[in-house]
């Protein structure tokens, strides 16, 4: 299938790396956080999420940190598998908005 | 459990052509949100809406309407079709598309102008 990944940074690392997604957002006025993961030809997958009232959440092999300060967030996968090769969105809601507003995105390519 | 499905998967029109692209949300859900995603860019979003009423619009022109239907699912409809509406169209439902509510995504119609 076509790749939604075109001109996006990309990060390549080998099956039982620990990856890190980073992602900087602009709206200090966000205070909800989602990860997607979108593979090539499909929609946008739920992942995780953060709100801005912790700094850290934890799912099955997936982190998401969030530096409010800075206004960074990133996504940690454990023991990354061939199958986590996708692009990874981190998406924000302003406060008092229920729109999402998207980042660039990161393509990330695992190796066998 | 179904998710949000979208019909039609792909789609092929010409300049000035008119479509209208289909969505049914996640049992249970009575918001539904539209974006665009151009290659190799993150969605953008186009409108909102929740039992039946517009909730939120994107900057996006007039030629692109929408409207949500009883049963919650929804149409997103583009006239006057360009070149540059070629893209992914995704939609999302939630519960009720309030703030810090997680949005579904479908698998998206892929829409090509020539």
């Amino acid at each position: 299938g076509e790749s939604v990944g075109l001109h996006l940074p990309t990060l390549s690392v080998q099956e039982g790396d620990n990856s890190i997604i980073n992602c900087a957002y602009s709206n200090s006025a966000s205070d909800y956080f989602i990860w997607y993961k979108q593979e090539s030809g499909k929609g946008p997958q739920f992942i995780i999420d953060i709100r801005s009232n912790m700094d850290k959440r934890q799912g099955q092999r997936v982190t998401v940190l969030l530096n409010k300060t800075v206004k960074h967030l990133s996504l940690q996968i454990a023991a990354t598998q061939p199958g986590d090769s996708a692009v990874y969105f981190c998406a924000e809601f302003a406060s008092g908005y229920s729109t999402l507003t998207f980042g660039k995105g990161t393509m990330l390519l695992v190796s066998p | 459990d179904a998710g949000v499905t979208q019909s039609p998967t792909h789609l092929i029109k010409t300049r000035g052509q008119h479509v209208t692209l289909r969505c049914s949300p996640i049992s249970g859900h009575k918001s539904v949100s539209w974006y665009q995603q151009v290659l190799g860019q993150g969605p953008q979003f186009i409108f909102q809406y929740y039992e039946k009423e517009e909730r939120g619009r994107g900057n996006f022109p007039d030629r692109f309407s929408a409207r949500q239907f009883p049963n919650y699912s929804s149409e997103l409809n583009v006239n006057a079709l360009l070149l540059g509406d070629s893209a992914l169209y995704l939609c999302a439902s939630s519960f009720t598309g309030g703030n810090q509510e997680t949005q579904y995504f479908g698998p998206g119609t892929r829409l090509l102008v020539l």
